[in-house]
C-alpha cells in the first residue's frame, strides 16, 4: 500500500459549522503533515507531526486544530473558519530513513472545503 | 535559507516537441531537489528526485533533470511532450528536520504546462 488517502474529497460547511478532515496512511512512515493550497499557488505547510507528537505550527489560526490518533491516522479539525479558509487541504507522509532520508512526502488526493 | 525559483510561470509546447521547465535552487548545503507534478483538481505526484547521487536524474513518464551545482539549477526536460503531460510543475527543495524524523519542503510557485496539438 503506497497511498496516502484523504476524506473527504469535498467538502462545503458554513462558518459556523464544525467538521473534520481525515487522512490515512499504512505505509509506516512516522512523520504526517498538513499543507493547504489555495488556487494557482504552491502548498503551504500548516502543520508536522513526528511519532505522533506536533513538532511544527506554521503560526496556523486556532480554527484549525490539528490531531493525530496513532501513527497511521491524522485529522484536523475545523471550526468557525472564514470564506477565505476555502483551498486545496493536502495531506502528506514521509519515511524516516536516518541519515539516509532523502525528504520526499507521499501527498494524497486532497479534500477540497469550500466555506459559505 | 533554502529557496528555489521557477523561471517561467507558463510554458506552452506542442505535442511531441521537447519540454523545457527551468529552476535554479539556493541552498547552503548539498540540497534534496525534488519535481512534483500536480494535474487539475488532484494531489501532488512525485516525478524525480535528487539525493547527492547521480547527477542525472531520470523519473517517470520520460522525464529527466540534471543537477548542476555551479549553475544552481536543477532543470525538468522531456524529449517529447505528450497530451497528458498538461498539468502544473513545481520545484522544490527540501530541509531535514526534527533530528532527521521529518522534512520541511520549500516549494517553488509553479509552471504550468500547456501541451498543443
Amino acid at each position: 500500500d503506497t497511498e496516502v488517502t484523504q476524506t473527504p474529497k469535498h467538502l462545503v460547511m458554513g462558518m459556523t459549522n464544525k467538521k473534520s478532515l481525515k487522512c490515512e496512511q499504512h505505509m509506516g512512515h512516522r512523520a504526517m503533515y498538513w499543507y493547504k493550497q489555495k488556487a494557482k499557488k504552491p502548498p503551504e505547510l500548516m502543520f508536522v507531526y513526528s511519532y505522533e507528537k506536533l513538532s511544527i505550527n506554521e503560526s496556523v489560526p486556532s480554527r484549525f486544530s490539528p490531531e493525530c490518533p496513532n501513527s497511521s491516522l491524522l485529522n484536523l479539525h475545523l471550526h468557525a473558519l472564514q470564506p477565505e479558509d476555502s483551498a486545496l487541504y493536502l495531506c502528506a507522509s514521509s519515511l524516516y530513513l536516518g541519515r539516509a532520508n532523502t525528504g520526499e512526502l507521499f501527498f494524497g488526493e486532497g479534500s477540497r472545503l469550500t466555506v459559505l | 535559507a533554502q529557496s528555489v525559483t521557477q523561471l517561467d510561470s507558463h510554458v506552452s509546447v506542442s505535442e511531441g516537441t521537447p519540454v523545457l521547465l527551468r529552476c535554479n535552487y539556493s541552498s547552503s548545503y548539498s540540497p534534496s531537489l525534488f519535481w512534483y507534478v500536480q494535474h487539475p483538481n488532484k494531489g501532488l505526484q512525485l516525478l524525480l528526485k535528487y539525493t547527492s547521487a547521480a547527477t542525472l536524474v531520470k523519473g517517470i513518464n520520460g522525464f529527466e533533470a540534471e543537477f548542476k551545482k555551479s549553475e544552481t539549477s536543477f532543470h525538468l526536460t522531456k524529449p517529447s511532450a505528450h497530451m497528458s503531460d498538461a498539468a502544473e510543475y513545481f520545484c522544490v527543495v527540501s530541509e531535514i528536520i526534527n533530528t532527521g524524523t521529518a522534512s520541511k519542503l520549500t516549494f517553488g510557485t509553479g509552471t504550468r504546462l500547456q501541451v498543443t496539438l
